[in-house]
């Protein structure tokens, strides 16, 4: 019973270089989300796949991208890596898209950009 | 803007005395609404959640009550037990289950 497993689980990069964050539920959830977490400001939603083929931006897309390879996973794409980014990076998902369905998340990625 | 605003970034409680955390949130168009909780390196785990048709929903040691009309919700606890010592987040969501979070509330119970 893994749920939503996320790797890495830490990440140093330099300013400028890129990465890819890996994502895969096991649930069989149709929707996937990414989330950021920074001190003071709670969970923000980065991007988001209602269902498979789908992909939507959230609240703070801005130097992401995302791929949905298929149902069970869901990358989360730094192409050129900012201090800005330095944060703790949430997968989540959940069953049906646009209900309120509680979400599951995956243990986190610690991202320092230096 | 922060559409769910939780403005105790600490709490601090005796064991077997009720726990209170508070959120209000701005944004009318929120009907749903869920506390998760975070322990150190995990993900947050969905606690309890109330519909705005609701006033009041209880599980257990944990309630939650929501004030549609101040547009505020409250997670009482009780008794509180040391292993509620986490990070609690308060979400809500609308009909296009956009949730926001509320930036967390850091409670420490002390035997």
């Amino acid at each position: 019973n893994a749920g939503v497993t996320q790797t890495p689980k830490f990440q140093v990069l330099k300013t400028g270089q890129s990465m890819t964050l890996q994502c895969a539920q096991d649930m069989n959830h149709n929707s996937m989300y990414w989330y950021r977490q920074d001190p003071g400001m709670g969970l923000r939603l980065i991007y988001y796949s209602a269902s498979e083929g789908t992909t939507d931006k959230g609240e703070v897309p801005n130097g992401y991208n995302v791929s949905r390879l298929n149902k069970r996973e869901f990358s989360l794409r730094l192409e050129s890596a900012a201090p800005s980014q330095t944060s703790v990076y949430f997968c989540a998902s959940n069953a049906l898209p646009a209900t309120n369905e509680k979400l599951f998340f995956g243990s986190g990625t610690q991202l320092s950009v230096l | 803007d922060q559409q769910v605003k939780q403005n105790s970034p600490s709490l601090s409680v005796q064991e077997g005395r009720i726990s209170i955390l508070n959120c209000d949130y701005t944004n009318s168009m929120f009907d749903y609404f869920l506390w998760y909780k975070k322990y150190p390196a995990e993900g947050p785990t969905f606690l309890i959640s109330i519909s705005s048709i609701k006033d009041k929903n209880e599980d257990g040691r944990f309630t939650v009550f929501l004030n549609k009309s101040a547009k505020h919700l409250s997670l009482h606890i009780v008794p509180s037990q040391p292993g509620d010592s986490a990070v609690y987040f308060c979400a809500a969501s609308a009909y296009n289950n956009d949730m926001r979070f509320g930036a967390g509330t850091r409670l420490t119970v002390k035997p």
